[in-house]
């Protein structure tokens, strides 16, 4: 199947600093990319729509400000968590979708985020 | 309405035993489904697909679909320990069409 990449894997910063998140399809080139935030116990939630080359979509709750997303090539989407609080430390996770009739989603592995 | 709804659960079944988890959706013109499986701590990786009407067989997994009724199933058969986790159905798509996931735990 194809494969989808996170980095870094796990990241603790200091309350008000930003963090990047980078998602990259690896085989694949992804018209779409997804970015969720996972509390502990919860389910999956959906942050924002990323397409390439356009303005993400963002999911009704979700500050555009803070959660900067860029998809600036087909393989690629960042995820920047800007002046995070102790309240953004989740487990966020992109998934890639290749266009094709399908439609399956690749997930990457996560990013677990700790803000100290 | 949710494009994707599944039973939410919690689960349990004992070892062995077989697992059914459910799924219904909105769309009937929706044409591939997905089955995706989710540790505790990990994210989701996919262990199933189907596009047509029926079963689809995969080892000790089978996923059913039945597009007149718009429900698609994931039976789990003999049931392991490791099977314990929440599973996702999703409805391809470019958008996100996901179930909110059943957590299923497989008492030893």
């Amino acid at each position: 199947g194809a494969v989808v990449s996170q980095h870094p894997s796990r990241v603790i910063c200091k309350s008000g600093t930003s963090v990047k998140i980078e998602c990259r399809s690896l085989d694949f080139q992804a018209t779409t990319m997804f970015w969720y935030r996972q509390f502990p116990k919860q389910s999956l939630m959906l942050m924002a729509t990323s397409n390439e080359g356009s303005k993400a979509t963002y999911e009704q709750g979700v500050e555009k400000d803070k959660f900067l997303i860029n998809h600036a090539s087909l393989t690629l989407s960042t995820l920047t968590v800007t002046s995070a609080h102790p309240e953004d430390s989740s487990f966020y996770i992109c998934s890639a979708n290749s266009g094709g009739l399908a439609g399956e989603q690749y997930f990457g592995p996560g990013t677990r985020l700790t803000v100290t | 309405q949710k494009e994707v709804e599944q039973n939410s659960g919690p689960l349990s079944v004992p070892e062995g035993a077989i697992a059914s988890l459910n799924c219904t959706y909105s769309d009937r013109g929706s044409q591939s489904f997905f089955w995706y499986r989710q540790y505790s701590g990990k994210s989701p990786e996919l262990i199933m697909s189907i596009y047509s009407n029926g079963d689809k067989e995969d080892g000790r997994f089978t996923a059913q679909l039945n597009k007149a009724s718009q429900y698609v199933s994931l039976l789990i058969r003999d049931s392991q320990p490791s099977d314990s986790a929440t599973y996702l159905c999703y409805r391809g798509g470019n958008q996100f069409y996901f179930g909110t996931g059943t957590s299923l735990t497989v008492i030893p």
